[in-house]
């Protein structure tokens, strides 16, 4: 069984800081990852993904993959109230973590 | 360009009832994933679909199971319904392969076992 991790939070930031969301996964042969969005009621939306080790950053958003330590992170910059979310990691790619809700505080 | 649409968006329905939901993927979109969310489990994979077939299947007993059709409209049927089935299913479409492709997700039915 392929298996997703993530800590569930909730995770609280101040307005303006950097979120880091962290994902861990036990397959070692998945090549890529998503990083959804998911607004409370509403459907998850693609915001990253990933598919080498290192960093990769798209605005305010950067995602790190370490595929020897099987850790996938993402990485919210001055993070405003309306990223106040649940946060979905995805192995290839049925495979979603639990998620971790971000609350960001004015 | 039109999104992912699920009908019906709510739905009652009391054990030992059998229910349909039905998925029309974005427009050229050949694959169809189908998703329950539950706020205890999560997000967990049901099955995909690709050109009227079963691709990938998730842990899920016999009770749920889906099709599609040659225009990639997706159905999914869960029989004898059970109080634990009461979810979100999802569904999500994508060009041809979920590991690599984006998947854009519907807005979801949201099933209610009495």
């Amino acid at each position: 069984q392929k298996e997703v991790e993530q800590n569930s939070g909730p995770l609280s930031v101040p307005e303006g800081a950097i979120a880091s969301l962290n994902c861990t996964y036990s397959d070692r042969g998945s090549q890529s990852f998503f990083w959804y969005r998911q607004y409370s009621g509403k459907s998850p939306e693609l915001i990253m993904f990933i598919y080498s080790n290192g960093d990769k950053e798209d605005g305010r958003f950067t995602a790190q993959l370490n595929k020897a330590s099987q850790y996938v992170s993402l990485l919210i910059r001055d993070s405003q109230p309306s990223d106040s979310a649940t946060y979905l990691c995805a192995a290839p790619s049925f495979y979603f973590g639990s998620g971790t809700k971000l609350n960001v505080k004015p | 360009k039109a999104g992912v649409t699920q009908t019906p968006r709510y739905l009652i329905k009391t054990r030992g009832q059998q229910v349909t939901l039905s998925c029309s993927p974005i427009s050229g979109h050949r694959s169809v994933s189908w998703y329950q969310q539950t706020p205890g489990q999560g997000l967990q994979f049901l099955f995909e679909y690709f050109s009227e077939t079963q691709r990938n299947k998730g842990n899920f007993p016999g009770r749920f199971s889906g099709r599609q059709f040659s225009n990639s409209r997706s159905e999914m049927n869960v029989s004898t319904l059970e109080l634990g089935d009461s979810a979100l299913y999802l569904c999500a479409s994508s060009l041809d392969l979920p590991s690599t492709d984006t998947q854009y997700f519907g807005p979801g039915t949201r099933l209610t076992v009495l």
